[in-house]
């Protein structure tokens, strides 16, 4: 089974600038999930969708940040204008289903540095 | 306030040892507790999961949860050096929220 493949890898910014991440999950998994992780720390929950929609973007700075899955499977990060607190991996997730005991599977990351 | 509280937020351990971390929820409304490990540079993966009373036992690893107080601990026993790594728990709702919380780093040193 393929695991959820996101690209870049790596995304050295100045400020302002603007960037896009992308994420494919797992074929089957209509839950997908994306994560702001700062160093150290645990994953801070930015957007989630089932399907095509935006189930939860309370988190999402939204003047700046965006995100969407048209088509229900590949799904698009943006930043628009990045600042140097946006300094972080953002990782995407998939699930199967809304059950509350469908396990996560995670993308390798995007390790962004905004200078 | 963070809603899932792990601790200790460091912890060393001798190579062979045992490792226990703590996780508990502030939040009511949660019914499964998930334990991921993510080593350094790597994305989180799944060790382990609960949501009965009692304990769970996978190899060197036991998870124990008590539902009233919402909390759950991990133990490692024989600890290795491939276990060092940022121990991340979750709580979930059944309308699927996950709540994560900040992490426990393991060091474990030979």
């Amino acid at each position: 089974e393929a695991g959820v493949t996101q690209s870049p890898r790596y995304a050295v910014l100045q400020e302002g600038q603007a960037v896009s991440f992308w994420c494919d999950p797992i074929s089957g998994h209509d839950t997908l999930y994306w994560y702001q992780q700062p160093r150290d720390q645990g994953p801070q929950l930015l957007v989630y969708f089932r399907d095509e929609a935006v189930i939860d973007n309370s988190q999402l700075p939204s003047d700046r940040f965006s995100a969407v899955r048209p088509k229900g499977t590949n799904s698009t990060l943006k930043i628009q204008s990045a600042k140097q607190g946006d300094t972080a991996t953002y990782l995407c997730a998939s699930s199967r289903g809304q059950l509350s005991n469908e396990r996560l599977f995670f993308g390798h990351g995007t390790k962004l540095s905004v200078l | 306030q963070q809603k899932v509280q792990q601790s200790p937020e460091s912890l060393i351990v001798p190579e062979g040892g045992m490792a226990s971390l703590n996780c508990t929820s502030s939040d009511r409304n949660v019914d499964y507790f998930w334990w991921y490990r993510q080593h350094s540079g790597k994305s989180p993966k799944m060790l382990m999961s609960i949501f009965s009373n009692g304990e769970k036992e996978e190899g060197r690893f036991t998870v124990h949860l008590n539902k009233a107080s919402l909390h759950t601990s991990l133990h490692i026993r024989d600890s290795q050096p491939s276990d060092s790594a940022l121990y991340l728990c979750a709580a979930s709702k059944s309308n699927y929220q996950l709540i994560w919380g900040s992490g426990t780093k393991l060091i474990i040193k030979p």
